[in-house]
């Protein structure tokens, strides 16, 4: 049973297009991240979230934004998306006290511009 | 310098094999260490977590880390088909985004 939700789970869409990704959690963290995965390869991460209203750049945010304006949902926009963001998007969250700081992903989204 | 380096892989034995995957890294700053399964076109799910320097161990699975060396290794006894995935190892300092390695692709042949 997942505790953090990605939709859509397969994009495929044209170049140009605007989307967005959406990541909701059900576990009250405060803390969210959005990584970018290629087929066997590392993860970039993307942005981060440390609260409501709090947003942070990571390694591949020049293309993309996230907005936080509730805890349990932090989404992802590409405002014109191309070939190149071809890819697959995974989310997750993390606690922000506790001795446990390990991240819950989401399934991902897997998508394809054309 | 990649903060944390990981042999990508691939790496194949055979069923019932002790598996040792390793990482090293290199900001000294970094106290959480963890380790991450992750099945084709899913999600990564934590498998492992320690803190400091020692071992951890849960069931099949040791973690163990030497802050010394700056060393991190997973260890899986009685390998099994179902452990094939790649395996990601990942740490942190504190209030920063945590750092993965690349991950090594583990296969147990039956």
């Amino acid at each position: 049973e997942a505790d953090i939700y990605q939709t859509p789970r397969y994009l495929v869409i044209g170049t140009g297009k605007k989307i967005t990704l959406e990541c909701s959690q059900t576990m009250g963290h405060d803390k969210m991240y959005w990584y970018q995965q290629d087929p066997g390869m590392e993860l970039h991460l993307i942005h981060y979230s440390y609260g409501v209203n709090s947003t942070e750049k990571g390694d591949l945010s020049s293309e993309s934004t996230v907005s936080r304006i509730r805890t349990e949902h932090f989404p992802l926009t590409l405002e014109s998306a191309r070939p190149s963001h071809t890819s697959q998007y995974l989310c997750a969250s993390s606690e922000s006290f506790g001795a446990n700081y390990g991240y819950t992903f989401g399934s991902g989204t897997r998508l394809t511009v054309v | 310098q990649k903060e944390v380096e990981q042999d990508p892989g691939p790496l194949s034995v055979p069923e019932g094999a002790i598996v040792s995957l390793n990482c090293t890294y290199s900001n000294s700053a970094f106290q959480y260490f963890m380790w991450y399964r992750q099945y084709s076109r899913k999600g990564p799910e934590l498998l492992m977590y320690t803190y400091s320097s020692g071992n951890k161990e849960d069931g099949r699975f040791t973690a163990q880390v030497d802050k010394s060396s700056k060393y991190i290794s997973l260890f899986i006894r009685d390998s099994q088909p179902s452990d094939s995935a790649t395996y990601l190892c990942a740490s942190y300092s504190g209030n920063t985004p945590l750092v993965f390695g690349k991950g090594t692709r583990l296969s147990v042949i039956a």
